[in-house]
C-alpha cells in the first residue's frame, strides 16, 4: 500500500520567514511527485517532479526530489500572508495520470 | 478558459436519503478523477475515467458510491442511502490525459449527512 507522510501538520511562522515542508513516501513504480497548494477547496498545482536532485523554482518557491532516499521538500523563502494554505503532496507511478495518494498536508499560516 | 466546476457547492441531506454531484471537466480533458477529502484529512481518491476504457473504481468506499462518466464529458457521483460518515467535501479533477501533466481540481462539493 503506498504511503505518504508529510511534516510538520502545522507551522506557523512571520512574514519574511523561509519555511522547508517534508515529504516522505512509500509508492510501487514511483515516477513523479507532484506538490499542490490548498486554500479554501480547489488544490492548485505547484510543481511536478521527476528526477531526482532536480529543483524546480517558480518564485520564491522551490522543490527537491530525492528518489534514493524516498522524500520532497518545499521551500519557501520571503513568504508572504498569500502563502497561507495547506501544501499536499502526491506521489504517483504515471506522471499525473493516475489516482493519486495524497497526503494529510501540512497547514502553513503566516502572521503578518 | 474555463475551469473545472461541480455543482452543487453545498449539499445537505438527511441520513439514508441518496445525492448526486456532478462534475463538468475543463474542456478537451480525456482524464477526470473523483476525490473526497475528510474535515482535516488529505485527499482520498475514489474514481478515475480514463477515456473510453473502464474506470478504476478501486477507491470507492462501499457499493453504496457510483459514479458515470457520460459522453466522456460530465460526470455524476452517486452515493445511496447516506451515512454521516459520508460528510465530506468532494473533488472533482480533469487533466489532459497526455503524458507528464498535472490534475486539475474543481471547487469541490461540501456534503453534510444529518
Amino acid at each position: 500500500e503506498d504511503k505518504v507522510v508529510q511534516s510538520p501538520l502545522s507551522l506557523v511562522v512571520h512574514e519574511g520567514d523561509t519555511v522547508t515542508l517534508n515529504c516522505s513516501y512509500e509508492v510501487t513504480n514511483f515516477r513523479s511527485l507532484l506538490w499542490y497548494k490548498q486554500e479554501k477547496k480547489a488544490p492548485t498545482f505547484l510543481f511536478m517532479l521527476t528526477s531526482s536532485g532536480i529543483e524546480k523554482k517558480s518564485g520564491r518557491l522551490s522543490s527537491i526530489l530525492d528518489k534514493k532516499e524516498l522524500f520532497s521538500i518545499l521551500n519557501i523563502t520571503a513568504t508572504q500572508t498569500g502563502d497561507s494554505a495547506v501544501y499536499l503532496c502526491a506521489p504517483g507511478s504515471n506522471f499525473g495520470n493516475e489516482k493519486l495518494t495524497f497526503g494529510t498536508g501540512t497547514r502553513l499560516t503566516i502572521i503578518p | 478558459g474555463a475551469g473545472v466546476s461541480q455543482s452543487p457547492s453545498n449539499k445537505v441531506t438527511e441520513k439514508g436519503k441518496d445525492v448526486e454531484l456532478r462534475c463538468d471537466p475543463i474542456s478537451g480533458h480525456t482524464a477526470l478523477y473523483w476525490y473526497r477529502q475528510s474535515l482535516g484529512q488529505g485527499l482520498e481518491f475514489l474514481i478515475y475515467f480514463q477515456g473510453n476504457s473502464a474506470p478504476d473504481k478501486s477507491g470507492l468506499p462501499s457499493d453504496r458510491f457510483s459514479a458515470e462518466r457520460t459522453g466522456g464529458s460530465v460526470s455524476t457521483l452517486t452515493i445511496q442511502r447516506t451515512q454521516q460518515e459520508d460528510s465530506a467535501v468532494y473533488l472533482c479533477a480533469s487533466s489532459s490525459g497526455l503524458v507528464r501533466n498535472e490534475q486539475f481540481f474543481g471547487p469541490g462539493t461540501r456534503l453534510t449527512v444529518l
